[in-house]
């Protein structure tokens, strides 16, 4: 399966702190996405990042990705409540007709 | 001026019925798929669309019909429901095809099936 699998499955932490979740996957990608989904609410794309790339910011969040490992991580900083939700790593594998092939997602929580 | 809106939001129907979602983007965008949420969150793509064309259906069983009237909607016809179809269904577009850039969600279509 393509499927990427995050880690940890569940966050919590404290306003302020950093929030570090974990994507792996098995083959070989076109991209991997980031999207957040707030509870009851539809997924919001967060960041792309491309398989030639390695590091990639947007504001708080910082994404970078290990093709050599088939990983990706995305950092938040200095988080807020605001941010608590399920966070889900998306693939692209390389191909045509591709598609985004979902994790089973992190639920982050963030305390005030 | 909603990117991606569905209707309804939520629909609540017996096993057996034929019920339909409407999705709609206003994004310009030429590539509209169908997800399937179930209830550990786990979201899997069913159809993908490109301007009209349908590009990929993950073998979702035939009960389930997409129709594309115009790039700019996708609608999910389902016929004969059953309980494991309760999920939430969410709409998603893209300005790009074959998965190379951001999708847009709708908000979903919440479907209980009793």
């Amino acid at each position: 399966s393509q499927q990427g699998e995050e880690d940890p499955q569940a966050l919590s932490i404290q306003e302020g702190e950093n929030a570090t979740m974990n994507c792996s996957y098995k083959t070989s990608i076109n991209n991997l996405q980031w999207y957040r989904q707030n509870s009851g609410r539809g997924l919001v794309h967060l960041i792309l990042i491309r398989s030639n790339e390695r590091e990639k910011h947007s504001g708080r969040l910082r994404v970078t990705l290990d093709t050599s490992k088939k990983s990706s991580s995305l950092l938040i900083t200095a988080s807020r409540a605001a941010d608590t939700a399920s966070y889900f790593c998306a693939t692209a594998h390389t191909g045509a007709n591709s598609k985004l092939t979902f994790g089973k997602g992190i639920t982050l929580s963030v305390r005030p | 001026d909603t990117a991606v809106s569905q209707t309804p939001k939520y629909l609540v129907t017996q096993m057996g019925n034929d019920k339909s979602i409407k999705c709609e983007q206003n994004l310009g965008h030429d590539t509209m798929y169908w997800y399937k949420q179930d209830s550990k969150k786990f979201l899997k793509i069913m159809f993908s669309y490109n301007n009209k064309e349908l590009i990929i259906n993950e073998t979702v069983p035939n009960r389930f019909s997409p129709k594309s009237p115009d790039k700019a909607h996708l609608n999910l016809h389902i016929n004969s429901l059953e309980l494991g179809d309760s999920a939430v269904y969410f709409c998603a577009s893209s300005g790009w095809d074959g998965a190379r850039g951001e999708q847009y969600f709708g908000p979903g279509t919440r479907l209980t099936v009793t």
